[in-house]
């Protein structure tokens, strides 16, 4: 069965700080990846999602994440953080039912 | 506009009490699914419909109970066999064809059992 880790539960950094969401996963079949965002109060949204390819994926508002075979890690990235990014963010995989979602980190943004 | 919607935002139920959480799509997407979403342990299937009349339970889907009647539609009956209700309820939905089935997800029900 998948499963899905994030390393990170709760994140505070100051606006322009850059960040790094860790994100493992365990899957033996062909590995779909998915960031997805809830900002407070609102719907959980896709952030970027991967496929095949190129391993490192652009999504929207300037994050991107990389997917790393070897290391089975998709972690998230933004070289600078806005005060509009806190939220909670999830990482999931795509099994053979359905998305398999890691815990989530809650990240805060100081202005 | 397109979108997933369910119904209602909040509810209240006492102990011991059915209560069905609605949802609803006008994406024409195959697949539905319920998920629970608590505080620390992300979101948790709990069940799946690939197709008009049939469905699966997923990880957590004591207590539950499902009906996909229309394409459109797949209501959630929380059942007081269920022992820890009081959640965060969002539906989400997929096209199934190509294999890139991303997710789209409704506002959510937030259950409170009183």
């Amino acid at each position: 069965a998948q499963s899905v880790s994030q390393h990170n539960h709760h994140v505070i950094l100051s606006e322009a700080a850059s960040l790094e969401l860790g994100c493992n996963y365990s899957y033996g079949g062909t590995v779909n990846l998915f960031w997805y965002v809830q900002y407070p109060g609102q719907h959980l949204q896709l952030l970027l999602k991967y496929f095949s390819g190129d391993p490192l994926v652009k999504g929207i508002k300037g994050f991107e994440a990389e997917f790393i075979k070897s290391k089975f890690s998709f972690n998230l990235r933004k070289p600078s953080v806005q005060w509009s990014d806190t939220a909670e963010y999830f990482c999931a995989v795509k099994g053979r039912r359905a998305l398999t979602f890691g815990s989530g980190t809650r990240l805060q943004v100081q202005p | 506009d397109g979108g997933i919607t369910q119904s209602p935002k909040y509810l209240f139920r006492k102990e011991g009490q059915n209560v069905t959480l609605s949802c609803e799509q006008n994406l024409n997407h195959d697949a539905m699914y319920w998920y629970r979403q608590d505080p620390g342990q992300g979101l948790r299937l709990i069940y799946y419909s690939q197709i008009v009349n049939d469905f699966q339970k997923g990880d957590i889907a004591e207590g539950y109970s499902v009906s996909r009647e229309k394409k459109e539609s797949f209501p959630l009956t929380v059942t007081s066999a269920q022992k820890n209700p009081t959640a965060f309820y969002l539906c989400a939905s997929s096209y199934l064809a190509g294999g890139y089935n991303e997710q789209f997800f409704g506002p959510g029900t937030r259950l409170t059992v009183l």
